[in-house]
């Protein structure tokens, strides 16, 4: 079965620091990965999206991940952090069938210091 | 732009009661999900559909039932609700054709409170 890891609970950052945040995947064959955005109060949005290709994909808001298949990873970063960026980040795997669901990470709240 | 609604953004029900989430997307999709959303444990899959009378088990689904009568409408029943079904529930659904069913989009939520 499929699954993934955010071995990090809750980060805090300062402005205009860098970010990274982790995601580990287990998957039997080649994932489909995605970072989503929740904002405090708000829906989840889509930041990006990894099927295939370049293993470094970018997205909105200034977001970037690295697909790492040796280390089944695909780490989201951002060069510099803004106020605005605090919410929970979720990692998500998905099937190249249409009838599975993606399944989520546990998440990582982000805060942002001034 | 896709909508993904459910019907209400709270509700407190007590312990034994049965309870529907209602969800409605206007778009003419297929799949929906339900997702249940608890701190430290992200989102849970408890039950999906991809086609009007179709659906299948997700991950949690003990105590949960749904009902897909219409395209539009995906129905979560909780049969007797009890307090560790206290919750964010959320609704979502990908447009048709989607790769991988994403993006997905989602609803606002219902915050359910069991006592």
């Amino acid at each position: 079965a499929q699954s993934v890891t955010q071995p990090d609970i809750h980060i805090t950052v300062s402005e205009g620091a860098s970010l990274e945040l982790r995601c580990n995947y287990s998957y039997g064959a080649t994932p489909y990965l995605f970072w989503y955005v929740q904002s405090p109060g708000q829906g989840l949005q889509l930041l990006l999206k990894y099927f295939s290709g370049d293993t470094l994909v970018q997205g909105i808001k200034g977001f970037e991940a690295e697909f790492k298949r040796s280390q089944s990873s695909f780490n989201l970063r951002k060069p510099s952090v803004h106020w605005s960026d605090a919410a929970e980040y979720f990692c998500a795997v998905g099937h190249d069938t249409g009838r599975r669901a993606l399944t989520f990470g546990s998440g990582t709240r982000l805060q942002v210091q001034p | 732009d896709v909508k993904v609604t459910q019907s209400s953004r709270y509700l407190v029900k007590r312990t034994g009661e049965k309870v529907f989430l209602e969800c409605v997307q206007d778009m003419d999709h297929e799949n929906m999900f339900w997702y249940r959303q608890d701190p430290g444990l992200g989102l849970r899959l408890i039950y999906f559909s991809y086609d009007v009378k179709m659906k299948e088990k997700g991950d949690i689904p003990e105590g949960y039932s749904v009902s897909r009568e219409k395209k539009e409408r995906f129905s979560l029943i909780l049969e007797s609700a009890s307090t560790n079904q206290t919750s964010m529930y959320l609704c979502a659904s990908p447009p048709p054709g989607a790769r991988s069913n994403s993006p997905l989009h989602f609803g606002n939520g219902t915050r359910l409170t069991v006592t």
